[in-house]
């Protein structure tokens, strides 16, 4: 079942400006993480994020948690061409009794287009 | 470092044959992943190993489909007899183990066609 969901679909910016991703989920969670996936490639591991954690940055990336409302948003400062690709979501489940369910759940993406 | 190594990278082939995707994950890592990409769906977990034993198999649709995985450096999807709704981009994924805060490394998939 799905779990992220990202916010909006697609986003459209210039070279310069910053890019803003949103994340919906609807259970509680280890810990949400974000990827990256370039045009014909596998994923790449951005940022990891866990739950007891409101604020991680990375380089130009800035990820926030918010548990209380179950959202994340990734934010891509002074954004370039090639940050060009789809970003998505992916959430830890929290199981019954306080462990991992082992895998990821993720969001059908946002696809971010960087124009020079 | 090698990352995950998934190959044929494209398959082409006819309705009813067989299909064998391949991947070898990361060495040391215990947890690998298959997952089916669509633009419909989305990424869908088929199947998860840890320490070369299935653990969730849930999203495997059907019978057609097996994933094996004979050592900790091997695993394999088989589609028998593929379907044209069988068509996507299906990526390979292993993580250090499974326990939480590991991330997942993904292979550049195989793009299927089943025509």
């Amino acid at each position: 079942s799905q779990q992220g969901e990202e916010d909006p679909q697609a986003l459209s910016i210039q070279e310069g400006e910053n890019a803003t991703m949103n994340c919906s989920y609807k259970t509680s969670i280890n810990n949400l993480q974000w990827y990256r996936q370039n045009s014909g490639r596998g994923l790449v591991h951005l940022i990891l994020i866990r739950s007891n954690e409101r604020e991680k940055h990375s380089g130009r990336l800035r990820v926030t948690l918010d548990t209380s409302k179950k959202s994340s948003s990734l934010l891509i400062t002074a954004s370039r061409a090639a940050d060009t690709a789809s970003y998505f979501c992916a959430t830890d489940p929290l199981m019954n009794y306080g462990g991992s369910q082992g895998n990821l759940i993720f969001g059908k993406g946002t696809k971010l287009s960087v124009k020079p | 470092d090698a990352g995950v190594i998934q190959s044929p990278r494209h398959e082409v082939t006819e309705m009813g044959q067989e299909v064998t995707l391949r991947c070898k994950p990361i060495s040391g890592h215990n947890s690998l992943f298959w997952y089916r990409q669509t633009m419909m769906r989305g990424l869908e977990l088929l199947i998860y190993f840890n320490n070369n034993v299935p653990i969730d198999d849930s999203g495997m649709p059907e019978d057609r489909f097996s994933a094996k995985m004979p050592n900790a450096s091997f695993s394999t999807l088989k589609i028998q007899p593929s379907e044209p709704r069988d068509s996507a981009v299906y990526f390979c994924a292993s993580s250090r183990d499974r326990v939480s805060n590991q991330p997942q490394h993904f292979g550049d998939g195989t793009r299927l066609s089943i025509l």
